[in-house]
């Protein structure tokens, strides 16, 4: 049990467009959502938190106009990345608890995302 | 702040093979030191944890023990096998900081036969 997904697993995009990663809970309700952001060969770093049915927390430094979080029911967050840069080009992550407070993290296999 | 600090990889052993990766953290307060593995094309699993001071966590054969003294969390297994093969990410989590994990860099492991 326990499972999360990611779609795409990969996903490669023109600059300037926008492109949208969704995180699943398959099998239990995930009341808090968590977004992270890899470099190669770098620690994840938490992008942003996000409860259903509130708008996310967003981390010191991270644009939340450019990285759009919906978390709007138990088993769907989504992340958008407006107008993409290459500099935005990263390994995405996400994890899923299944209440809030200091419940295990489950976490989602990740996105490559490849901005030309 | 928070910071954890991981050995670089990749660590390469043969089958049966001792496996120690260091693991120093940085933080204030007294954080939750956590050990995630990562196998190829999946997400990372929570592999054993500690919430105190001297509490040793283990699983699957590993086991990592909360040094405060040392401010560390190496993890250790005895005999390693090739399905250990991954990328071990060393974490923390601290007090009043809600479920917030700050990540070290990982190690990747091969196990050859």
């Amino acid at each position: 049990g326990a499972v999360v997904s990611q779609h795409p697993s990969r996903v490669i995009c023109k600059s300037g467009t926008s492109v949208k990663i969704e995180c699943r809970s398959l099998d239990f309700q995930a009341t808090t959502m968590f977004w992270y952001r890899q470099f190669p060969k770098q620690s994840l770093m938490l992008m942003a938190t996000s409860n259903e049915g509130s708008k996310a927390t967003y981390e010191q430094g991270v644009e939340k106009d450019k990285f759009l979080i919906n978390h709007a029911s138990l088993t769907l967050s989504t992340l958008t990345v407006t107008s993409a840069h290459p500099e935005d080009s990263s390994f995405y992550i996400c994890s899923a608890s299944r209440q809030g407070g200091l419940d295990t993290q489950y976490f989602g296999p990740g996105t490559r995302l490849t901005v030309l | 702040g928070n910071s954890v600090t991981q050995m670089e990889g990749p660590v390469t052993l043969s089958e049966e093979a001792f496996l120690t990766i260091n693991c120093t953290y940085t933080a204030t307060g007294y954080p939750s030191l956590f050990w995630y593995v990562q196998y190829p094309g999946e997400g990372l699993q929570l592999l054993l944890k500690a919430t105190k001071a001297d509490d040793k966590g283990s699983n699957k054969g590993f086991e990592a023990t909360y040094r405060k003294e040392t401010t560390s969390f190496h993890l250790e297994k005895g005999s390693v096998q090739v399905s250990d093969s991954a990328v071990y990410f060393c974490a923390l989590r601290n007090t009043g900081g809600g479920n917030k994990l700050t990540f070290g860099t990982g190690t990747q492991l091969k196990v050859e036969l």
